[in-house]
């Protein structure tokens, strides 16, 4: 089954605590990517990759790290969560950008205390 | 990136159509227009996305304007699993991101 496969589901961290969120996709997708979704705020990007060994900031990265080392995974590093990094989490991918639909994970829940 | 306006919510009986409307008045030839869903604690669901012409699959129908300033996602039977958040985006060929707006919360009634 083609999908986007996201650990944990759910996770509760201590401040400071490094901690590396997953993210895979079985669907050779070039382009992957990072959301986080708040209350009243939307989905808004984090990170962005366009190819293995090619990631950009979207339009909240700060205090987040990303990696693309190979063309399915894409790892979210949180070198030192903070508490205002609780939310709930989304990686997606897509073939090509505007010309493909995008597949979603099923989400990372992660409280940050 | 061009911006999209979308009705907070619209409620719909279940077996009935639901037309979903959707304006982006600035949209530049090479946007292309996507459509997502998100149900309660689940990730964005692709729905179905569109260039000029009018476009089906098996989840919904996508009608696009002429002038292609705005569009309309059609669900041709609401189910109650069709209640969710719509989301109309518009998104270039060579674009980096899923822009999220508010989106339309679809609400079906048995």
């Amino acid at each position: 089954e083609a999908q986007v496969t996201q650990n944990p589901r759910y996770l509760i961290t201590v401040t400071g605590k490094k901690l590396t969120v997953t993210c895979s996709q079985n669907m050779n997708h070039e382009y992957m990517s990072w959301y986080r979704q708040d209350p009243g705020l939307g989905l808004r990007q984090i990170y962005y990759s366009m190819n293995v060994e090619v990631t950009d900031k979207g339009d909240v990265p700060e205090g987040y790290k990303v990696s693309r080392k190979e063309k399915r995974n894409f790892p979210l590093i949180l070198e030192s969560p903070s508490p205002n990094q609780t939310s709930l989490y989304f990686c997606a991918s897509s073939f090509n950008r505007g010309t493909h639909g995008y597949t979603f994970g099923s989400g990372t829940r992660l409280t940050v205390v | 990136d061009a911006k999209t306006t979308q009705p907070n919510s619209m409620e719909s009986n279940e077996e009935e159509p639901v037309h979903l409307p959707c304006n982006h008045s600035t949209i530049s030839g090479t946007d292309y227009i996507h459509w997502y869903r998100q149900l309660p604690s689940q990730g964005p669901e692709y729905v179905i996305h569109g260039l000029t012409s009018n476009v089906n699959n098996r989840m919904a129908s996508l009608a696009i304007a002429e002038d292609r300033k705005s569009s309309t996602l059609i669900l041709h039977r609401a189910t109650l699993r069709d209640a969710a958040v719509y989301y109309c985006i518009l998104l270039e060929t060579s674009g980096s991101r899923l822009t999220f707006g508010e989106g339309t919360q679809l609400t079906v009634n048995p």
